[in-house]
């Protein structure tokens, strides 16, 4: 697709479940950013890939999340025994990285969280 | 630590410019200041940024002062698909591997019929 593509869009699961958060970036993009935004609060940065490794994952809130990619393209954010704070829309962006380009990040939609 | 400072909200009337205000007064010399928006249920939508001339595209213009310490985003003819969160942010070039956007509170910008 055009776009950054997320899946899935809404997920409701119980406390203590794992749940897994997938990101198609743009084709192309080398760089990929999760962020996580709460209800009615700013965006929260998660980590940071540049091609499959993630020099920052300062981001993350605790050793329950992780997340990875393979092949320069897809990611996956996993969050292990969830909790009810963990309640969020996890939001990915995608943006291609040289010295040509403007810096600009692509959002998808997001995938909303809700830990019950 | 937060880079900018921007009014929690503001109201505008629907065909009238929108005028949003920043405050970067730390900005550094290499450092641009970025203009996001969110509207309700959507990821961030990238508008504009500038360095320190002032930019113009199709949805907005920016107007950075000469000492760079602010700017202001303009909605030159709001609709009611303009109402939305403004976020202003200030980032390093990506030669600076200065990669990640940190996103404050915004303005809430309400567009009113």
């Amino acid at each position: 697709g055009a776009g950054v593509s997320q899946s899935p869009s809404n997920k409701v699961t119980e406390k203590g479940k794992d749940v897994e958060l997938r990101c198609d970036p743009i084709s192309g993009h080398t760089a990929l950013y999760w962020y996580r935004q709460s209800l009615g609060q700013g965006l929260e940065f998660l980590i940071y890939f540049q091609g499959n490794s993630a020099p920052d994952k300062s981001g993350l809130p605790s050793d329950r999340f992780s997340a990875e990619r393979t092949g320069g393209s897809v990611s996956t954010l996993t969050i292990q025994r969830t909790q009810q704070e963990d309640s969020a829309v996890y939001l990915c962006a995608s943006s291609p990285f040289g010295v040509s380009n403007t810096g600009e990040l692509f959002f998808g939609e997001g995938s909303r969280l809700t830990v019950l | 630590d937060a880079k900018t400072t921007q009014p929690t909200s503001m109201d505008c009337a629907e065909g009238r410019a929108a005028n949003l205000p920043c405050n970067h007064s730390t900005i550094s010399g290499n450092e641009y200041v970025y203009w996001y928006r969110q509207i309700h249920s959507q990821g961030p939508q990238y508008i504009i940024h500038g360095l320190k001339n002032n930019e113009t595209n199709e949805m907005a213009s920016l107007i950075i002062t000469e000492d760079r310490k602010s700017s202001t985003l303009i909605l030159p003819h709001a609709t009611l698909r303009d109402t939305a969160v403004y976020y202003c942010i200030v980032r390093g070039s990506v030669r600076s591997n200065d990669y990640k956007l940190s996103f404050g509170a915004g303005t809430t910008v309400t567009v009113r019929a």
